[in-house]
């Protein structure tokens, strides 16, 4: 059973407008969120986090929403450039996130120019 | 950010031989770290969590005594695949908890080690 869904497995943005990423969860135990940006043949990188009892978080371009009554949570890149082409993957935790990470499978955003 | 640091970044070993990969984390101390496996166009799947000190803690499905898990200090955790086979070809990845840093309780990642097995 999957925790942790990103239910597109790809999405294409044109420069300079709006990225959104989803990810919905089912296991209401989770309480932090993260997203991760992973090129081909490397570690996943940090990019936001938020915790549960927040709604928002915003970092530069890069802003998570989160509804937990939904169980969803999205993150929203804007304006995307052609670098932020790459594999996001929606990772949850629960106790404030000192439990493992569980990740979806990856949207892979491609920007183009 | 937190920098974690895998070595080595690719290896190729022959069958039934063990090959070691290291996990440190550069500028901060992880009391928890993480080791995933990547295959291709799948999403990162936990093997097990190493603890400093204690024995790590695997995932239903990971056998122990094929991925020997050592998390000797609070700056490195190593993970040894013994006796590989083809199918252990792989993308290996670790993470670290830092606890003390400015996000909380963020993971960060190595860079991944792919291995092949020929």
């Amino acid at each position: 059973d999957q925790q942790v869904k990103q239910n597109s497995p790809s999405l294409s943005v044109q420069e300079g407008r709006i990225s959104i990423l989803n990810c919905d969860y089912t296991n209401s135990m989770f309480d932090y969120f993260l997203w991760y940006k992973k090129y081909p043949a490397e570690g996943p990188t940090f990019l936001i986090s938020i915790s549960s009892i927040k709604d928002k978080n915003e970092d530069g371009r890069f802003t998570v929403f989160l509804n937990k009554s939904a169980k969803h949570l999205s993150l929203h890149i804007v304006p995307s450039q052609p670098g932020d082409s790459a594999v996001y993957f929606c990772a949850a935790s629960a106790e404030g996130g000192s439990e493992k990470l569980v990740f979806g499978k990856g949207t892979k955003l491609t920007v183009n120019p | 950010g937190a920098v974690v640091s895998q070595h080595p970044s690719w290896v190729i070993c022959k069958s039934g031989t063990s090959v070691k990969i290291e996990c440190r984390s550069l500028d901060f101390q992880a009391t928890t770290m993480f080791w995933y496996r990547q295959f291709p166009k799948q999403s990162l799947m936990l093997m097990a969590t190493s603890n400093e000190g204690s024995k790590a803690t695997y995932e239903q499905g990971v056998e122990k005594d094929k991925f020997l898990i050592n998390h000797a200090s609070l700056t490195l955790s190593t993970l040894t695949v013994t006796s590989a086979h083809p199918e252990d070809s792989s993308f290996y990845i670790c993470s670290a908890r830092d606890l003390a840093g400015q996000a909380g309780n963020t993971i960060y990642f190595g860079e991944g080690s792919w291995l092949t097995v020929v």
